[in-house]
């Protein structure tokens, strides 16, 4: 079955760039959307963005100007870039599928989460 | 500040039946914009409960249900079983944001 697996650095300083990465396992990155969502400690889910397999993207407007997200189909992952990283950017980050040929919108795969903190 | 607001928590004895409310407006679930909802139980992933309002993916239990009315929806538990506690939250998308919103979120506490 498809699974998904974030990577990236746990620590990221204040006005630097977080980079993260989801790898696709078990199933093709293609014809799918492709999400970050994130969870600061103790509150609820954010979407962040996503990215269709082509390549096309919609991101969250409250992060809009902070936010790349990119894909690779030959290594089947994609990628999340957040610049100019403050506190309230530490969070627990998501990526997820959206298959919309069985689901709709809505997101049907979800990766583990890796935790994200962002201080000096 | 989500735009879709659900009850900060519900509990119930096991067996009982919980209900989860999840107040939108017209440019979200009042707009048509399919309703999903997500378990997310300690140090798991989020796991897709309903799509579209009231579909259940393969191999989530016929004890969870949902429904929609006007500018909000619902998600039922019924069977409460202790493997249940956990925070639930709902998604839609709203055209004033441009983009996919989630609820809340309300924690479920089996008694």
């Amino acid at each position: 079955q498809v699974q998904l697996q974030e990577s990236g650095p746990g620590l990221v300083k204040p006005s630097e760039t977080l980079s993260l990465t989801c790898t696709v396992s078990g199933g093709s990155i293609n014809n799918y959307y492709w999400s970050w969502i994130r969870q600061p400690p103790g509150k609820g889910l954010e979407w962040i963005g996503y990215i269709y397999s082509s390549g096309s993207t919609n991101y969250n407007p409250s992060l809009k100007s902070r936010v790349t997200i990119s894909v690779d189909s030959s290594k089947n992952l994609f990628s999340l870039n957040l610049t100019s990283v403050t506190a309230a950017d530490t969070a627990v980050y998501y990526c997820a599928r959206t298959d919309t040929s069985m689901v709709a919108d809505a997101f049907d795969i979800w990766g583990q989460g890796t935790m994200v903190t962002a201080s000096s | 500040q989500s735009v879709l607001t659900q009850p900060p928590s519900v509990s119930g004895a096991p067996g009982q039946r919980v209900t989860i409310s999840c107040t939108g407006s017209s440019s979200n679930i009042g707009a048509g914009y399919d309703v999903h909802w997500y378990q997310h139980l300690p140090g798991t992933a989020p796991r897709l409960l309903i799509y579209g309002h009231i579909n259940r993916p393969s191999g989530v239990p016929d004890r969870f249900s949902g429904s929609k009315s006007g500018t909000s929806a619902s998600l039922a538990i019924t069977g409460l079983q202790a493997e249940d506690e956990g925070d639930y939250y709902c998604q839609s998308y709203d055209s004033s944001l441009s983009g996919y919103v989630f609820g809340t979120g309300t924690k479920v506490t089996v008694l």
